[in-house]
């Protein structure tokens, strides 16, 4: 089935381990998001990548990293965990109209 | 001010009665809007876009759309339980250049059986 394929579905991570968010797309869409999503706060933007070869910062990049590896895929790294990353972290990409999001990974941080 | 604004809810209303779940936003340049449901620990899928200011009808849903108040709100007619969830905004301004999305925190709408 087409659409946006996340690993893992649930994590639990020590303060200061790394980790990597596995994205990838079978859409051919040029734009690729991730958000995580806390409690009473919505949806935030940590980066995007409007293109392969491009990543910009959204609304809460710190403490995270992206790569574009190829037009498929994006992935998220925390390279030290913090407890105030517990959330769950949902990819996205799009062409012009809105959104196909993954299914989502839940992180927690102890 | 939150550039995208929602009352968390809950909004409860009966079987069959028409669900209203509004939104406003700050941004004035904002282009396109959106509207997503998310079912609790599932992801969010779009129900409807709107670009354009007035009514947009697909099936029991009609987005609307009004630029000058910058205000969209989503109709939910004949209600029903499998449509409680947590209805989410999202407005996107194409002349930033960017593509990406912002969100409300969600109103969580509860169908009385």
């Amino acid at each position: 089935n087409a659409g946006v394929t996340q690993t893992p579905k649930f994590q639990v991570l020590k303060t200061g381990q790394s980790m990597t968010l596995q994205c990838a797309q079978d859409m051919n869409h040029n734009s690729m998001y991730w958000y995580r999503q806390d409690p009473g706060m919505g949806l935030r933007l940590i980066y995007y990548s409007a293109s392969e070869g491009t990543t910009d910062k959204g609304e809460v990049p710190n403490g995270y990293n992206v790569s574009r590896l190829n037009k498929r895929e994006f992935s998220l790294r925390l390279e030290s965990a913090a407890p105030s990353q517990t959330s769950v972290y949902f990819c996205a990409s799009s062409e012009a109209s809105g959104y196909t999001f993954g299914s989502g990974t839940r992180l927690t941080v102890v | 001010q939150k550039e995208v604004e929602q009352n968390s809810g809950p909004l409860s209303v009966p079987e069959g009665a028409i669900a209203s779940l509004n939104c406003t936003y700050s941004d004035r340049v904002s282009q396109s809007f959106f509207w997503y449901r998310q079912y609790s620990g599932k992801s969010p899928e779009l129900i409807m876009s709107i670009y354009s200011n007035g009514d947009k009808e697909d099936g029991r849903f009609t987005a609307q759309l009004n630029k000058a108040s910058q205000y969209v709100s989503l109709l939910i007619r004949d209600s029903q339980p499998s449509d409680s969830a947590t209805y989410l905004c999202a407005v996107r301004n194409t002349d930033t250049g960017r593509r990406a999305l912002t969100f409300g925190s969600g109103t969580r709408l509860q169908v009385q059986p």
